[in-house]
């Protein structure tokens, strides 16, 4: 079946660092992408997403790019803040082929950002 | 915006009791999803809805049953609580649940979370 892995945390960055989260996955057809984030203490929000390859998904600063050929959707950040301390989901969408089935996600990457 | 809640966001029970968990949802979406979320396990879905009166089991229902009698409820229920049903559990929504053309989705928008513990 459709699964998604995503890099095994903690991460943690000093303030202003470059972020990458690796997010793989398996899926048959043409899956949408999404990137989830949970605050400390809140329910999951959408960050971004793609639903076609070779689109970018963007919001906050970060971005993630539909790469078909790798099966591949990381996370990027250019210059991370305190703020930005938060659990990150990556999630998929399967095809339309694929039956009325809801999104499968991976595990989850903790990300804590030092002042 | 839209908005998911959920009736508690810290819930104490004892081993045995019948424990209900409310989710409510304001946008008039077709689905809904109960997931519960453990250290190192991610999001598990136990069950999800797509219509009222309907249900879909998901990933871990054992111990679990929900009840939709209204669009905009969606009620997971525990019959007899057990310790290792101490958990995060979240509730979302959305238009659909899958792709229907060209792997489009509607986006999942959850909850607060409810953090049960059962004693």
């Amino acid at each position: 079946g459709d699964s998604v892995t995503q890099m095994e945390g903690p991460v943690t960055l000093s303030e202003e660092a470059f972020l990458t989260i690796n997010c793989t996955y398996t899926a048959t057809g043409y899956p949408s992408l999404f990137w989830y984030v949970q605050y400390p203490g809140e329910g999951l929000q959408l960050l971004l997403k793609a639903t076609k390859a070779d689109d970018k998904g963007s919001n906050k600063g970060f971005e993630a790019t539909y790469r078909k050929e790798t099966t591949s959707f990381h996370l990027e950040k250019g210059s991370v803040q305190v703020s930005d301390s938060a659990v990150y989901f990556c999630a998929l969408s399967p095809s339309a082929n694929s039956g009325n089935t809801p999104l499968v996600f991976g595990k989850g990457t903790r990300l804590s950002v030092i002042a | 915006d839209v908005k998911v809640t959920q009736s508690s966001r810290y819930l104490v029970k004892r081993t045995g009791e019948k424990v209900f968990l409310e989710c409510v949802q304001d946008m008039d979406h077709e689905n809904m999803f109960w997931y519960r979320q453990d250290p190192g396990l991610g999001l598990r879905l136990i069950y999800f809805s797509y219509d009222v009166k309907m249900k879909e089991k998901g990933d871990i229902p054992e111990g679990y049953s929900v009840s939709r009698e209204k669009k905009e409820r969606f009620s997971l229920i525990l019959e007899s609580a057990s310790t290792n049903q101490t958990s995060m559990y979240l509730c979302a929504s959305s238009l659909l649940a899958g792709g229907f053309s060209g792997g489009s989705t509607d986006t999942q928008y959850f909850g607060p979370g409810t953090r049960l513990t059962v004693l």
